[in-house]
């Protein structure tokens, strides 16, 4: 399957902690593509690497691509109470995104 | 912003019946796709459509689901003869080409009762 599992399944951390989560993935992909969902609504695009990019950064979000490891990680530094929400790895090929089971991240004020 | 929109929000229905879950994608979008999600769950994959075909479906998209643009702008998806196992839910997506970045509506939260 090419989907990407996410690693942890949950993570708590206080607010201004740093969140990582890692995402992997079986076969070759064009881009991966992160995504936030909060409690039930749509899913919301944040950042996509492209497979001949390694690291990408948009704000407070740095996401890196390890092709060989067929693998990429999300850090959200500084993390706020608002980061509250599933966060959700998509791998884009053969034109469909398709999406690990996401890592639950709880920010506690 | 442009945004997908989703009508209805929430749907509830009898088991067996038919439903339409209908999608306004976003106006220069040329890929549409929908998604399901049950409970908890992980986001599942069900169809995609480009120039009025759908160019890839995934195993649960069976006879029972089907597709289309009937007017060139709703995007909908018919679930006929419902069963249990379809509450879920459901997300259209839309995006302007492909490996670009993908916009998802709200959601219909479907429930068979």
């Amino acid at each position: 399957s090419q989907q990407g599992e996410e690693d942890p399944q949950a993570l708590s951390i206080q607010e201004g902690e740093n969140a990582t989560m890692n995402c992997s993935y079986k076969t070759s992909i064009n881009n991966l593509q992160w995504y936030r969902q909060n409690s039930g609504r749509g899913l919301v695009h944040l950042i996509l690497i492209r497979s001949n990019e390694r690291e990408k950064h948009s704000g407070r979000l740095r996401v890196t691509l390890d092709t060989s490891k067929k693998s990429s990680s999300l850090l959200i530094t500084a993390s706020r109470a608002a980061d509250t929400a599933s966060y959700f790895c998509a791998t884009d090929n053969d034109y469909k995104l398709s999406f690990g089971a996401g890592t639950t991240v709880t920010v506690r004020a | 912003e442009p945004e997908v929109t989703q009508t209805p929000s929430h749907q509830v229905t009898q088991m067996g019946q038919e439903v339409i879950l209908r999608c306004v994608p976003i106006s220069n979008h040329l890929y549409f796709y929908w998604y399901r999600q049950i409970l908890g769950q992980k986001v599942e994959f069900l169809v995609s459509f480009y120039n009025n075909e759908i160019s890839e479906k995934s195993e649960i998209f069976d006879d029972q689901f089907s597709v289309e643009r009937p007017d060139g702008s709703n995007f909908t998806l018919k679930i006929r003869s419902t069963k249990l196992e379809d509450s879920a839910m459901y997300f259209c997506a839309t995006r302007e080409w492909v490996n670009t970045e993908a916009f998802f509506g709200q959601g219909t939260r479907l429930t068979v009762v």
